[in-house]
């Protein structure tokens, strides 16, 4: 069966640090992939997804950037934290378009 | 543009009453899919039900039930005779055919006191 992994957990973070979350998904091929974030305990927004290696759509300008080195490996960077970038961010997995998303259970971001 | 209202933002019932949480969207797709989610407190997201946009027969599963329908753009979701444990966020979203987005509408805050 497949899951999905995202880590850590919970991250507390200096202003101006760098991030790395990642997410990797076991169990399927060629997955579409997602990165969510949701603010305030309320609506997700979608910030980047990707159908396949090396492509990556951008939903919002701002200051975070994603990676998909391999096939079922999804990583979301910034090179300089902000404090708006707090939240909570949620990797999704999905096989074909139209085909409900999977979600990792989250990384509850504080940047301080 | 896709879009996906939930006006209710909170709810609050005492558990066994019946609830409806309401989901309107709006799509210019003929071939669109819809979904439900929930998050209890732990965060994760969790899959309740996908539909498409061909298909508008309502669905039961155990007390949960949907209602689709075309002609007012909705897709409301009943829990039946609720529990404690029903307590969560809500979340209807939205997926055009054309495309691989899920865009969420704002969620409802569901409580079921005892």
């Amino acid at each position: 069966s497949q899951t999905i992994h995202q880590w850590p957990a919970t991250l507390v973070q200096p202003v101006g640090s760098p991030l790395s979350l990642e997410c990797t998904v076991e169990g399927t091929s060629n997955p579409n992939l997602y990165w969510y974030r949701q603010a305030a305990g309320r609506g997700l927004q979608l910030l980047f997804y990707s159908v396949g290696i090396g492509q990556i759509s951008s939903e919002v300008p701002q200051n975070l950037s994603a990676s998909r080195p391999q096939d079922r490996q999804f990583i979301l960077s910034s090179k300089k934290l902000l404090l708006s970038d707090s939240g909570f961010y949620l990797c999704a997995w999905s096989g074909r378009q139209g085909e409900e998303l999977f979600f990792g259970s989250g990384t509850q971001l504080s940047v301080l | 543009a896709q879009k996906v209202t939930q006006a209710q933002t909170e709810i609050s019932v005492v558990e066994k009453e019946d609830v409806t949480l309401d989901c309107v969207y709006e799509t210019r797709d003929t071939t669109y899919y819809l979904f439900w989610y929930k998050q209890p407190p732990s965060g994760e997201l969790v899959f309740l039900i996908r539909r498409n946009s061909f298909d508008e027969q309502n669905e039961i599963s155990g007390r949960y039930s949907w209602n689709f329908q075309k002609s007012t753009s909705s897709f409301n979701f009943t829990i039946t005779a609720s529990q404690v444990v029903d307590s969560a966020v809500y979340f209807c979203a939205l997926s055009e055919g054309s495309g691989s987005r899920l865009t969420f509408g704002e969620g409802t805050q569901l409580t079921v006191n005892p």
